[in-house]
Formats: structure tokens, C-alpha cells, sequence
């Protein structure tokens, strides 16, 4: 079982539907990151939480320390932010241990 | 500001070869890190720099690996001779001093071992 689990693995959606995608992890973290990968693109960091809530744009980040659980939420979904969405974490040493992605897909 | 920028883009090797692959940070930017995936897996981490030392390299998967950060500016990381199951994505990183830092990633290389 990996350390950070994410679901779900693939999500398709209308434009304009609420999104969330779900981050679990088993370690001790000193923080955690979403990531945003292209198809055939880089990786873009969006957020980097060590506790509460963080927003930018139609983005919203949350994390629970205690429940060891983040969710990164797009509102009003657009087929630009079709993309795969990496959870990533940051232990005590310099590592980030990543999760297996989400696939989403906004449908117009 | 110019962001991180690695080469090649892509390459295509022969079992046997090797290839290094380049990463140059962003100026000022103390943290190098590499990343890779492999097909159908998570992101590994693979070593960390602190200027031109090594801090982390319990990544790297084996010695046909070398990595290096010349003069703390940019860095290679060379296979040799490199493996079929040495293919996959290798993603840079390079953020400001300290651990907690915004990290900023590379368009990846993506290496093919035939």
C-alpha cells in the first residue's frame, strides 16, 4: 500500500460541476502539495498546505492534520483543467512522496 | 524570471548506452531535486541537492546512476550504461533554501531505453 493514496484514479465530469479529488496518507508530513500535470506537459506546483485552507482562482485546497486527509476542490469546472492532479507529501527530510495522480476529464 | 528548464526534452537510446540528462534550476535556487516515473508508477524521488552537495541521494536505484551539480549551478544526471527498465519521466525541481519551499519542476525528460 502506498504511503499516499489518492481518489479517484480517473474523473470525468460536465463543465461547471463541482470537483473534488480526495488525498489520503499514512506518514507524518510537514506539509503536503497538489500538483497539476499536462498531457505531455510539466508539472505546476498549485498548492502547498501544512494545515487548513488555501484558495486560488476556482481552486480550493483543505488538509486535516489529525485525519491525515486533504481534498483539492475546482468550482465551475472548465475543460482547461483537464489535467492530471498529483497529491504529494513532505515527511521530515526533504522527500516528497508522491500519489498515483488523478486523470480528470471536463467535458463541455 | 526564467522558469527550470531540462534537456533533452526526449531521447531514445539503445541497452547498453549512456545518456545524461541536464537540469538547470532557477537562479538562486539553493534545492535541486530529481524526480523520475516509470510506466504505470508513482513518482520516485531520486536525490536532493543543497547547492552542489548532495543531501539525499537514497533515491537513486542503483550505481549506474550518477548525479552531479557543478559549481551549485546546474546538474546532470547520467545513466550508464543505461537499461530497459531505466525508461520513464525524469522530472527536475529546484527550490529557494529551506524545506517548505514553493518547488518549481522542469517539463521532464522523457527517456526511452530500446
Amino acid at each position: 500500500k502506498n504511503e499516499v493514496e489518492q481518489s479517484p484514479q480517473n474523473l470525468t465530469a460536465q463543465e461547471g460541476e463541482f470537483i473534488t479529488i480526495n488525498c489520503s496518507y499514512s506518514v507524518g508530513i510537514s506539509a503536503l502539495h497538489w500538483l497539476q500535470q499536462h498531457p505531455g506537459g510539466g508539472i505546476v506546483s498549485l498548492f502547498m498546505l501544512s494545515s487548513g485552507k488555501k484558495k486560488h482562482g476556482r481552486l480550493i485546497a483543505t488538509i486535516n492534520i489529525q485525519e491525515k486527509h486533504s481534498s483539492l476542490h475546482i468550482t465551475a469546472s472548465h475543460p482547461r483543467d483537464s489535467a492530471v492532479y498529483i497529491c504529494a507529501v513532505r515527511g521530515s527530510n526533504y522527500q516528497l512522496i508522491w500519489g498515483a495522480g488523478t486523470k480528470l476529464i471536463i467535458k463541455p | 524570471e526564467a522558469g527550470v528548464t531540462q534537456f533533452p526534452s526526449h531521447s531514445v537510446i539503445e541497452k547498453g548506452q549512456t545518456v545524461t540528462l541536464r537540469c538547470d534550476p532557477i537562479s538562486g535556487h539553493d534545492n535541486l531535486y530529481w524526480y523520475r516515473r516509470v510506466m504505470g508508477k508513482e513518482i520516485k524521488f531520486l536525490l536532493h541537492f543543497v547547492k552542489e552537495s548532495k543531501q539525499d541521494e537514497s533515491g537513486m536505484p542503483n550505481n549506474r546512476f550518477l548525479a552531479e551539480r557543478t559549481g551549485g549551478t546546474y546538474s546532470t544526471l547520467k545513466v550508464q550504461p543505461a537499461e530497459l527498465e531505466d525508461s520513464g519521466v525524469y522530472f527536475c525541481a529546484s527550490s529557494r533554501a529551506g524545506m517548505n519551499t514553493e518547488a518549481f519542476f522542469g517539463q521532464g525528460t522523457r527517456l526511452t531505453v530500446v
